[in-house]
């Protein structure tokens, strides 16, 4: 069925580079991505959002980039930080009236940043 | 955004017995989800607490298992019931505010059915 997935189970870099981690996503309806950073023991914390009509949306220290044509979404992270290691999911909304708010989630991403 | 707090943080709980989850915020949500997080796992929806209603359930998931409440805007609880070993995850509850989209999540609440 429709899915979301994510390229890399983990993802390994040095303190101070940029961080790119992948999300496919299959059903051309949905309408809204989130990515999520969640820490160990802790619950999944909102990182940034972008909507279908958009490409690309920036926040502090972060940018997520939406091709619709391959129907991908990346979370690039600038001057990675050790803090910033955690697990990240993508989802997606279905964007449809019946779906509602229901969030689709992927399989996540293991960062971790090494000194 | 407003604090969202789980009760119990953690259990560990015998075969065959429930758990209730309590889920509080504090200020009012326009939406309450309950999601499960098996170990090493991502997010599985699990419902749609509704006010004053009955949950939405996703696929798999019965009210039998998993009967949820909603009183008002800032409060439901998730019961698991008849629990076996497969049951052991993190629960989550996560709400939307107002007319948006975005879901925040509370801390989770750690079972382990022994």
């Amino acid at each position: 069925g429709e899915s979301v997935g994510l390229h890399l189970p983990t993802l390994s870099v040095q303190e101070g580079d940029n961080s790119i981690i992948n999300c496919a996503y299959s059903n051309s309806a949905s309408d809204y991505f989130i990515w999520y950073k969640q820490e160990s023991g802790k619950g999944p914390q909102f990182i940034i959002d972008i909507r279908s009509n958009m490409d690309k949306r920036q926040g502090q220290r972060v940018t997520v980039l939406l091709n619709k044509t391959v129907k991908h979404l990346s979370l690039q992270i600038a001057a990675t930080q050790p803090g910033d290691s955690a697990v990240y999911f993508c989802a997606e909304n279905l964007g449809t009236q019946n779906s509602g708010y229901a969030l689709n989630f992927g399989k996540g991403t293991s960062l971790l940043v090494t000194p | 955004s407003a604090v969202i707090s789980q009760k119990p943080s953690r259990d560990i709980c015998q075969r065959g017995t429930s758990l209730t989850i309590q889920c509080q915020v504090d200020s009012q949500v326009t939406m309450m989800f309950w999601y499960r997080q098996q170990p090493g796992q991502s997010l599985t929806l699990i419902a749609t607490a509704n006010q004053g209603s009955e949950a939405t359930y996703e696929s798999g998931f019965v009210i039998d298992k998993f009967p949820i409440s909603r009183p008002n805007l800032t409060f439901s609880t998730l019961t698991v019931s008849n629990m076996s070993p497969e049951d052991s995850s993190i629960y989550l509850c996560s709400v939307v505010y107002g007319f948006g989209y975005t879901q925040y999540f509370g801390p989770g609440t750690r079972l382990t059915v022994l």
